[in-house]
């Protein structure tokens, strides 16, 4: 089974609202990754957080980090039809190894 | 700099057939990897590896074999394609002495087994 598993499966907001995806993981972490997908193409790295922070920020993405709870969330703020695509997290579950365990992604819909 | 790029990016073979993946990187990155994605299952790591002249398995392996001669390419083969193998796979590659663990994509290569 996935190591990751992102909720929801699918979101669809109106431009200009925030947009907030969850991913929750099995096992302990080195870092944690989230990457976006537009549609037919390959993925692209947006933020990376370490086991050992709790909140990061990217223009306008934040990422937060329970590990107590072995989660994490992303928050699109303000978002555009651009920010149209699948989010998805990936996770080093084992430290020094950079085997990176992808999630089933959420589907995100900005209407215009 | 092409980044990652994979070759063919579109195939369709018959059950049974085999063929090549291929992967090169110019970004002299230590570590290569080749993940299926399959609707509604996200990306799934089919075999990985950390260097020049190695490999090891992911979370899928069965049904494809990996090689890695030169830092730059990595191969992935499929000696007796089967439907179950029709997907499309993905190539990435990272840096990890050197950047924060960003893996790099390919564009993906669209396989179907018929």
């Amino acid at each position: 089974s996935q190591q990751g598993e992102e909720d929801p499966q699918a979101l669809s907001i109106q431009e200009g609202e925030n947009a907030t995806m969850n991913c929750s993981y099995k096992t302990s972490i080195n870092n944690l990754q989230w990457y976006r997908q537009n549609s037919g193409r390959g993925l692209v790295h947006l933020i990376l957080i370490r086991s050992n922070e709790r909140e990061k920020h990217s223009g306008r993405l934040r990422v937060t980090l329970d590990t107590s709870k072995k989660s994490s969330s992303l928050l699109i703020t303000a978002s555009r039809a651009a920010d149209t695509a699948s989010y998805f997290c990936a996770t080093d579950f084992t430290s020094g190894t950079y085997k990176y365990i992808f999630g089933t992604g959420t589907r995100l819909k900005v209407l215009a | 700099n092409a980044g990652v790029t994979q070759t063919p990016k579109f195939r369709v073979l018959k059950t049974g057939q085999s063929m090549t993946l291929l992967c090169a990187q110019d970004m002299n990155h230590e570590y290569m990897y080749w993940y299926r994605q399959d609707p509604g299952m996200g990306l799934r790591l089919i075999h990985y590896s950390v260097g020049e002249g190695t490999t090891a398995k992911g979370e899928v392996p069965d049904g494809y074999n990996v090689s890695r001669l030169k830092k730059q390419n990595f191969l992935l083969g499929l000696e007796s394609a089967a439907p179950s193998q029709t997907s499309v796979y993905f190539c990435a590659s990272n840096p990890p002495r050197q950047g924060t663990g960003e893996l790099f994509f390919g564009e993906g290569s669209r396989l179907t087994v018929l």
